[in-house]
């Protein structure tokens, strides 16, 4: 079965960095575009990126452009998010999840604090 | 990017009852393709959103059939035709006709 599992969250400063990860199993990862979506603590939904089977294409949502990076690791089945210049407002749960124009499979989510 | 507008923003429904949920975009999601990538969501207290509806109609892997979407262009609704007690939480509409996908804002369904 599809399984999607993010590492990598915590808690970091202002202006800090961070790097999340997405291990996928059960299924061919190297297939799929994948996708990170995000949601501060009691709000909606937010997209954040998108990544291409190869990684030669992506998509970056405005309130993240320039300060985050999205790559993939198609030999370890791994999708990767390295944030940057973090704010508070990027606290979250961040989840990946597989994308096929929709999000067909989510993993559980890591939560990102970024407080002082 | 295309804004998603979800309407109500929470839904008391009586066990048994219909509920019917609007989501209207800011632009045609019909694609130059013909799909229409619209797409609904349950989101679970304390889970991550599960698909249930995609392309406006057609039901994912294992959702009941009391869940069915319809709509085209802007206008879209999610009606569930019996609610259960498994159906509460969030739900989300979705469009992914650009490539910056956006949500709708959510609406809270619980029971009376």
């Amino acid at each position: 079965q599809v399984q999607l599992v993010e590492s990598g969250g915590g808690l970091v400063k202002p202006g800090g960095s961070l790097r999340l990860s997405c291990t996928a199993s059960g299924f061919t990862f190297s297939d799929f575009y994948m996708s990170w979506i995000r949601q501060a603590p009691g709000k909606g939904l937010e997209w954040v990126s998108r990544i291409s089977k190869s990684g030669d294409s992506i998509y970056y949502a405005d309130s993240v452009k320039g300060r985050f990076t999205v790559s993939r690791d198609n030999a370890k089945n791994s999708l990767y998010l390295q944030m940057n210049s973090l704010r508070a407002e990027d606290t979250a749960v961040y989840y990946c999840a597989r994308y096929v124009a929709a999000l067909d499979y989510w993993g559980q989510g890591a939560l990102v604090t970024v407080s002082s | 990017d295309i804004v998603m507008t979800q309407t109500p923003l929470s839904l008391s429904v009586t066990p048994g009852q219909p509920a019917s949920i609007s989501c209207k975009s800011s632009q045609s999601l019909l694609q130059s393709d013909g799909n229409t990538y619209l797409y609904w969501y349950l989101q679970k207290p304390g889970q991550p959103p599960q698909l249930l509806i995609y392309e406006v109609s057609k039901r994912f892997s294992g959702v009941p059939d009391r869940f069915s979407g319809s709509g085209s262009g802007t206008d879209f609704t999610l009606k569930i035709s019996r609610v259960e007690p498994e159906d509460v939480g969030v739900y989300y509409c979705m469009q992914s006709t650009q490539p910056q996908l956006t949500f709708g804002g959510g609406t809270k369904v619980d029971l009376k």
